[in-house]
């Protein structure tokens, strides 16, 4: 069935640090990918979403490539901040006659000052 | 514009008492869901609505019911409370459904089952 894996955290970056959150997912077919962000005592939150083959999604600095090759949709960002501290989760949707929307189990990240 | 709001908050409850938790949303969504989340484990699905008037089980559904009232609103009903249903519990919207649509989600109820 499909699945998603993240990088396990928490990750712990000095403000304009490089950051990198590894997800690498299995389905058949091509899905949607997506990256969501959760602040503390928040809910989720849509951070840039790719739904298709070598497309790149950004926002507030952060992107992430759709890599059918590797089955790899990995979140970066140039220059973090101590308000990029936040859990992040990878996430997939495919539309195969039902619900078909899997989370990965989320990275925590926390920015140093 | 809210958005999607969740009550309440904040729960506690002792084994085998039932509770419902409720969600609106004010965005015209066609599509409602709830999920739980667990330490180390994501979301996981419990149940969804597609539209009005159907419901369908989604990952994690044994224990919970749901009521899809009207195009608003979406309730989760715990008829027993169990010590593994405690958890954190989201309840999202999207407007047709989950292939390339963004998922809105609401704060959040955190429940504790002693």
């Amino acid at each position: 069935g499909n699945s998603v894996t993240q990088m396990e955290g928490p990750v712990t970056l000095s403000e304009e640090a490089f950051l990198t959150i590894n997800c690498t997912y299995t389905a058949t077919g091509y899905p949607s990918l997506f990256w969501y962000v959760q602040y503390p005592g928040e809910g989720l939150q849509l951070l840039l979403k790719a739904t298709k083959a070598d497309d790149k999604g950004s926002n507030k600095g952060f992107e992430a490539t759709y890599r059918k090759e590797t089955t790899s949709f990995h979140l970066e960002k140039g220059s973090v901040q101590v308000s990029d501290s936040a859990v992040y989760f990878c996430a997939l949707s495919q539309n195969t006659g039902g619900f078909k929307t899997i989370f990965g189990a989320g990275t925590r990240l926390f920015v140093k000052a | 514009n809210a958005g999607v709001t969740q009550t309440p908050k904040f729960q506690v409850l002792k084994t085998g008492q039932s509770m419902t938790l409720q969600c609106a949303q004010d965005m015209n969504h066609n599509s409602m869901y709830w999920y739980r989340q667990d330490p180390g484990m994501g979301l996981r699905l419990i149940y969804y609505s597609a539209s009005e008037g159907t419901t369908d089980k989604g990952e994690v559904p044994n224990g919970y019911n749901v009521s899809r009232l009207n195009k608003r609103e979406f309730s989760l009903r715990l008829e027993s409370a169990a010590p593994s249903q405690t958890s954190v519990y989201f309840c999202a919207s999207s407007e047709e459904g989950l292939r390339n649509n963004e998922q809105f989600f609401g704060p959040g109820t955190r429940l504790t089952v002693l």
